[in-house]
């Protein structure tokens, strides 16, 4: 069973650029959810995707965006980026959508993104 | 608004001895919870998780306390071992069921 990887590992960016983080979702898996932790804190939610469609989304400006393809890999984009972004940004995979079931999360290794 | 929040921040323990790890949640609506673990450089992993309806699940050396009476969870860790040192984080099932909202953490810290 293959768990979920993300892409790239770590990310240096310049403010006002545009960022795409990419995920692919734990074998069997259907939804995927974004994170982004801020150093020292816990996770705090983007947004879900299920079936290519958002599923729910946090507190985050509409620059953060996200695509869910048909084999439910996801990507994360942010544009216009901000110190602020620089963070820990989380892909998790769950079996189901997260407000239909009790399906845990299960979290890839993140991309460390640094904007300077 | 919701929050997770958890008592002690960092915890030492000595290797061998049990730990427990506490959280209060202020959600009353929240009625899944999820433990996580996660070490330096790592995503959270998954170490256990309740549902509402029950008030104890075990695993692996860990056991989940849940106390809806006063929104309190805890996690218990049997025979603490070097290699649970880590941060660990609560998370309860958010209003719209479609996040979860994670506390800040409590660093576990095994002393030899």
């Amino acid at each position: 069973e293959t768990g979920v990887t993300q892409s790239p590992t770590h990310l240096i960016k310049t403010r006002g650029q545009q960022v795409t983080l990419r995920c692919s979702s734990q074998s069997g898996h259907n939804t995927v959810s974004w994170y982004q932790q801020a150093l020292g804190q816990g996770p705090q939610f983007i947004f879900q995707y299920y079936r290519e469609e958002e599923n729910g989304r946090g507190n985050f400006p509409p620059r953060f965006s996200g695509l869910q393809f048909p084999n439910y890999s996801s990507e994360l984009n942010v544009n216009a980026l901000e110190l602020d972004d620089s963070a820990l940004y989380l892909c998790a995979s769950s079996l189901y959508p997260t407000g239909t079931s009790n399906s845990p999360l299960h979290f890839g290794n993140g991309t460390r993104l640094t904007v300077t | 608004g919701e929050s997770v929040g958890l008592h002690l921040p960092t915890l030492s323990v000595q290797e061998g001895d049990n730990s427990i790890i506490n959280c209060a949640y202020s959600n009353s609506a929240s009625d899944y919870f999820i433990w996580y673990k996660q070490e330096s450089g790592k995503g959270p992993q998954f170490i256990i998780d309740i549902r509402s309806n029950m008030d104890k699940r075990q695993g692996q050396r860990v056991t989940v306390l849940l106390n809806k009476t006063v929104k309190h969870l805890s996690l218990q860790i049997a025979a603490t071992q070097p290699g649970d040192s880590a941060v660990y984080f609560c998370a309860e099932n958010g209003d719209y069921g479609q996040n979860f909202v994670f506390g800040p953490g409590t660093r576990l810290s095994v002393l030899p």
